[in-house]
């Protein structure tokens, strides 16, 4: 079975910190992909990232970046210098091959809050 | 406009009467799927589509029904509805397969049952 884990169930910091948000997956397929969400408090569900277990670099999107370690399982998403609009909820996902690839297993989700 | 629809957006309904979740979606996109999302639990998946008349269970399949007739709809059933299906649910799309593709949601359907 996969799982996902996201330890920090909730976060707050006030605007313009660095904060990283914990992934911590498992799978037994060696081809994968992970991806995040963002929740925000509208409810809507967005597409942030999606990475296959091929490609360890780092990625970089304006502030946001993701740093993948197979070596960890881990897939940390950091947002630099956040931003009052950075306040949502956050998913990390997993999709493995040996499930077809018809299953996207969530992790809990972290709440990040941040204050002016 | 690229999109995945669903009604209702909300309900509140009582146990045992029989509900219908409408998931409509007008990207021409293969999969479809079902999650429902509850507090600590993140979203889990309760049917998925490939395709046409093709369906099958999730994590969470136990107590819901779904069926694809039109490549476009996926509509959630509640035969009989308990409160321990109170949740918020999300319909999904996707090019493809939930694998690789990104996937599309739904505003979410909240859903109290009493």
């Amino acid at each position: 079975a996969q799982k996902v884990t996201q330890a920090q169930t909730e976060i707050s910091v006030v605007e313009k910190e660095d904060v990283t948000l914990d992934c911590v997956y498992e799978t037994r397929d060696t081809t994968y992909y992970l991806f995040w969400y963002k929740q925000p408090p509208s409810g809507e569900l967005v597409f942030l990232i999606r990475r296959n277990s091929f490609d360890e670099q780092n990625e970089i999107s304006g502030r946001y970046s993701w740093n993948f370690q197979k070596s960890t399982s881990s897939f940390n998403f950091t947002i630099t210098a956040s931003q009052v609009v950075d306040s949502a909820v956050y998913f990390c996902a997993l999709s493995a091959l040996y499930n077809a690839g018809n299953m996207l297993t969530f992790g809990g989700g972290t709440r990040l809050m941040v204050k002016p | 406009e690229a999109q995945v629809t669903q009604n209702p957006r909300y309900l509140i309904t009582v146990t045992g009467k029989k509900l219908t979740v409408t998931c409509s979606q007008n990207m021409n996109h293969e999969y479809m799927s079902w999650y429902r999302q509850d507090p600590g639990l993140g979203l889990r998946q309760i049917y998925y589509s490939m395709n046409v008349e093709v369906t099958d269970k999730g994590d969470v399949p136990e107590g819901y029904k779904v069926s694809r007739k039109e490549k476009r709809n996926f509509p959630l059933i509640l035969e009989s509805p308990s409160p321990n299906q109170t949740s918020l649910y999300f319909c999904a799309s996707s090019h493809g397969t939930a694998y690789t593709g990104e996937l599309f949601f739904g505003e979410g359907s909240r859903l109290t049952v009493l």
